[in-house]
């Protein structure tokens, strides 16, 4: 079945360091992919996505590339700040359907 | 402005009395999604509905119910069955037709069972 892999947290970063959220999968087909970000006491925000092989998706400044040889889509970040501190969820989204299936999400935590 | 919202944002329960979480969207959105979020299991599709007056059984249904009346709103219902209730529970909505993966969520309603 469809799965989605992330790597666990908490990840402690300090300001202006270099961010890596790994993330793979398992799906039939050519899945669409997705990162999603929850900042405390809210619901989850779509931060990016990819939709076919090789795509990148980007904003904030944060960038993920949907890798099929790898079954990846690692988010990464060049210079987090304080306000990025969040759970993010990698997500596949498989078939004509908006079910998407999430990852475990990742705890973010950027110190000053 | 247009969203997805909650209530109640905090819920206590006694075990055996059910519960109903609301959800409304003004998003004029096909689709909407209930989702169980537990500390280290991410979030887990329990209901869904493309249309109103559908909806299917996500990946753990059992223990609760929904209803989609109408295209605005699609309430949740925490059964006495329900063996573990205590979670926080995330309402989303979608076009739907376009396939396109975003979901808009809400804030979200934590349900602690007493």
């Amino acid at each position: 079945g469809n799965s989605v892999t992330q790597m666990e947290g908490p990840v402690t970063l300090s300001e202006e360091a270099f961010l890596t959220i790994n993330c793979t999968y398992t799906a039939t087909g050519y899945p669409s992919l997705f990162w999603y970000v929850q900042y405390p006491g809210e619901g989850l925000q779509l931060l990016l996505k990819a939709t076919k092989a090789d795509d990148k998706g980007s904003n904030k400044g944060f960038e993920a590339t949907y890798r099929k040889e790898t079954t990846s889509f690692h988010l990464e970040k060049g210079s987090v700040q304080v306000s990025d501190s969040a759970v993010y969820f990698c997500a596949l989204r498989s078939g004509a359907t908006n079910k998407l299936i999430f990852g475990t999400g990742t705890l973010l935590a950027v110190q000053p | 402005d247009g969203g997805i919202t909650q209530s109640p944002k905090y819920l206590f329960r006694k075990e055996g009395q059910n519960v109903t979480l609301s959800c409304e969207q003004n998003l004029n959105h096909d689709a909407m999604y209930w989702y169980r979020q537990d500390p280290g299991q991410g979030l887990r599709l329990i209901y869904y509905s493309q249309i109103v007056n559908d909806f299917q059984k996500g990946d753990i249904a059992e223990g609760y119910s929904v209803s989609r009346e109408k295209k605005e709103s699609f309430p949740l219902t925490v059964t006495s069955a329900q063996k573990n209730p205590t979670a926080f529970y995330l309402c989303a909505s979608s076009t739907g037709q376009e396939y396109t993966g975003e979901l808009f969520f809400g804030e979200g309603s934590r349900l602690t069972v007493l």
